[in-house]
């Protein structure tokens, strides 16, 4: 598994966009890279998931430029309920059906009023 | 939306009993996970379950740690004899490979919060 380096932790004020960029320089091409979100006292809950370029969905996007050496969580508009720890994730596209999931320090946003 | 559950919410126990963490797992899902979280450090892989079988465990789930899928819907973690250290939120997860565009994401529970006294 790539090793991966994001921040420990940062602070944000309400309505403002937040960019969590996450480091993983071994990454391998069967590789994708996976984000998470953990909030106070419950389990990790599936952020965004991409390969390479951009994908959005509903909650964030990511931004993986063509090196894929690092990944950028992008979260528009943040309010006070987005404060928790996001983890980046980078895991084996051909791994079979399962792979476990190895979880860093994670990057803890403190959403500020 | 689907999730996983996961009883019981908080379970205080006294060292050397055991205890048995229960989860049910998304429905058409076909591998399930344990990990836990001790108070203020990372979340950690305990064991993978597939197939009625064990994929993967991890050097803390030693003899004292077991698992099992007793009937179609529930995943159980059993800690036999518990030590003070075993107290952790432990976190069931559950994952499927059909999900169209997606690899492997795995949908966690609330948790259940171990306290060994």
């Amino acid at each position: 598994l790539a090793k991966t380096t994001q921040p420990i932790s940062m602070d944000s004020y309400e309505g403002q966009e937040v960019n969590i960029t996450c480091s993983h320089n071994n990454i391998a091409t069967n590789d994708y890279i996976t984000w998470y979100q953990q909030f106070p006292s419950q389990g990790p809950r599936f952020i965004i998931q991409g390969y390479k370029t951009k994908v959005t969905n509903e909650v964030a996007s990511l931004f993986i430029p063509a090196d894929r050496k690092s990944s950028t969580l992008s979260l528009p508009r943040v309010s006070l309920s987005d404060t928790a720890v996001y983890y980046c994730l980078v895991g084996d596209l051909n791994s079979g059906g399962y792979q476990k999931v190895t979880f860093g320090t994670g990057t803890k946003l403190q959403v500020i009023p | 939306e689907p999730e996983v559950t996961q009883t019981p919410s908080h379970q205080v126990t006294q060292m050397g009993q055991e205890v048995i963490l229960r989860c049910v797992p998304i429905s058409n899902h076909l591998y399930f996970y344990w990990y836990r979280q001790i108070l203020g450090q990372k979340v950690e892989f305990l064991v993978s379950f597939y197939n009625n079988e064990i994929s993967e465990k991890s050097e803390i789930f030693d003899d004292q740690f077991s698992v099992e899928r007793p009937d179609g819907s529930n995943f159980t973690l059993k800690i036999r004899s518990t030590k003070l250290e075993d107290s952790a939120m432990y976190f069931c997860a559950s994952s499927s490979q059909r999900e169209m565009g997606t690899k492997n994401i795995q949908y966690f529970g609330a948790g259940t919060r171990l306290s060994v006294l």
